[in-house]
């Protein structure tokens, strides 16, 4: 069974640009977690998602930044407009229903920004 | 604010001994705090976990002891191995406002020194 897969790995961007973070999650699994880490810093939520829906989009910066996670396909992280501020490792995570406690983490992309 | 407060941010232990990691919370709502293992370029992968109406749980060489009165809990690794040299992270969870992110610490570097 295959684990939370994320692409691409490392990503590099110029200030303006778009980055999308593609996660797809394990077999089996509907709900699927976004968190960014910093440099030196633990993970912070920033979105959570079940098919078609968002459910919490509370740790979410409200401008540049939205996800989504349609019927079919991986769940997407877009950031609009990227800044230098936005250089971090963002990680997906999955759970198969809302009652499970375990959510498993993908290997994160690396999104530096110049 | 920090939800929850992990301390110390580096700890270094010789081979054989007891790494301890400590993690202190606010928040009363939380019922499920599990504790994450992160290598370098890697995601963070589930250690072990304790819910709060348990006070030790232990599988292996990893025990949590979990105070609910001091809001309070702790990792203590017996027997440290140089391949236990990582990011540690504790974390808690509320499932009572229908949205289940984790809330993680800001991170412990383990070194175990051969």
């Amino acid at each position: 069974n295959a684990g939370v897969m994320q692409n691409p790995r490392h990503l590099v961007r110029r200030r303006g640009q778009e980055a999308r973070l593609r996660c797809s999650p394990m077999k089996g699994h509907s709900h699927v977690y976004w968190y960014r880490q910093l440099p030196e810093e633990g993970l912070k939520f920033m979105v959570y998602l079940q098919k078609e829906n968002i459910i919490d989009e509370s740790g979410m910066p409200k401008e540049r930044f939205s996800a989504e996670f349609p019927k079919e396909g991986p769940s997407i992280l877009r950031i609009q407009q990227v800044v230098r501020g936005d250089s971090a490792a963002y990680f997906c995570a999955s759970s198969p229903d809302f009652s499970t406690d375990t959510q498993y983490f993908g290997p994160g992309t690396r999104l530096t920004v110049l | 604010q920090q939800q929850v407060k992990q301390s110390p941010q580096s700890l270094i232990v010789q081979k054989g001994g007891i790494s301890i990691i400590n993690c202190a919370y606010e928040n009363t709502a939380f019922d499920y705090f599990p504790w994450y293992q992160q290598f370098p370029g890697k995601g963070p992968a589930l250690l072990i976990a304790i819910r709060p109406d348990v006070s030790e749980k232990k599988e292996g060489r990893f025990t949590i002891s979990f105070n609910k009165s001091a809001k309070q809990f702790s990792l203590h690794i017996m027997d440290s191995q140089p391949g236990d040299s990582a990011t540690y992270f504790c974390a808690a969870v509320t499932y009572q406002t229908g949205a289940n992110n984790l809330f993680f610490g800001t991170g412990t570097r383990l070194t175990v020194i051969p």
